[in-house]
């Protein structure tokens, strides 16, 4: 059973260019969350998708945005990027579709780097 | 809100035994969530406790007590491949979980 898949694995932007990441999840997941993860701030919650809708959504900017597709692929999308998006994105899926009780399948990542 | 807190590092020889803890406060509580992340890697999971009490899983365990809001992991006959992150979490909500920054644990010879 192939994993979550997250592309691409490595980017280098500059300030005010925008970025779309890809992440596939687990065949049969339906549930796909994103997060952000840098040294000073550990793990934090972006967004949460389920049958293309947004259930949640972290205290982030209205500068990263995402959605989910009918295959539950789900991309997301930072605009105008500053320095400090600099940050690996983890994408996870899940078959929860209800609270999360559930173990979180994360992919590799996308490492961001700004300029 | 919601505020866990864990120690940044720790340091253990291959072997021994070691006790990572977590305090979380929260206002609704729905499971403690234990997570591994090996150096560019990404997190996997390796424990999830909603009652009070030790759940035992081969060499690592995980321990939990709402009362006091604590829970530990707890790393039996240490092995040079336990060298990682280990991350607390709790449900923050419906369908996202709130991460502690994680511990850094260095297994030394």
């Amino acid at each position: 059973k192939a994993g979550v898949t997250q592309t691409p694995r490595y980017l280098i932007k500059t300030r005010g260019q925008q970025v779309t990441l890809s992440c596939s999840p687990i065949s049969g997941h339906r549930s796909v969350s994103w997060y952000q993860q840098t040294p000073g701030q550990g793990l934090q919650f972006l967004f949460e998708y389920f049958s293309e809708t947004q259930r949640n959504k972290g205290n982030f900017p209205g500068r990263f945005s995402g959605r989910q597709f009918s295959n539950s692929r789900s991309e997301m999308n930072v605009s105008t990027l500053e320095l400090g998006d600099s940050a690996l994105y983890l994408c996870a899926s899940s078959l929860e579709y209800r609270a999360l009780t559930g173990e979180l399948f994360f992919g590799e990542g996308s490492r961001l780097t700004v300029l | 809100g919601q505020n866990i807190d864990q120690p940044t590092e720790m340091t253990a020889t291959e072997g021994a035994i070691v006790q990572i803890n977590c305090t979380y406060q929260t206002s609704g509580f729905n499971g403690l969530f234990w997570y591994q992340q090996h150096a560019g890697e990404a997190p996997t999971f390796l424990s999830y406790n909603v009652l009070d009490g030790l759940e035992e899983k081969g060499r690592f365990s995980s321990f939990l007590s709402r009362s006091k809001g604590y829970s530990y992991l707890l790393l039996k006959e240490l092995q040079m491949k336990d060298s990682a992150s280990y991350l607390c979490a709790i449900p923050g909500g419906s369908y996202q979980l709130t991460f502690g920054k994680g511990t850094k644990l260095s297994v030394i010879p």
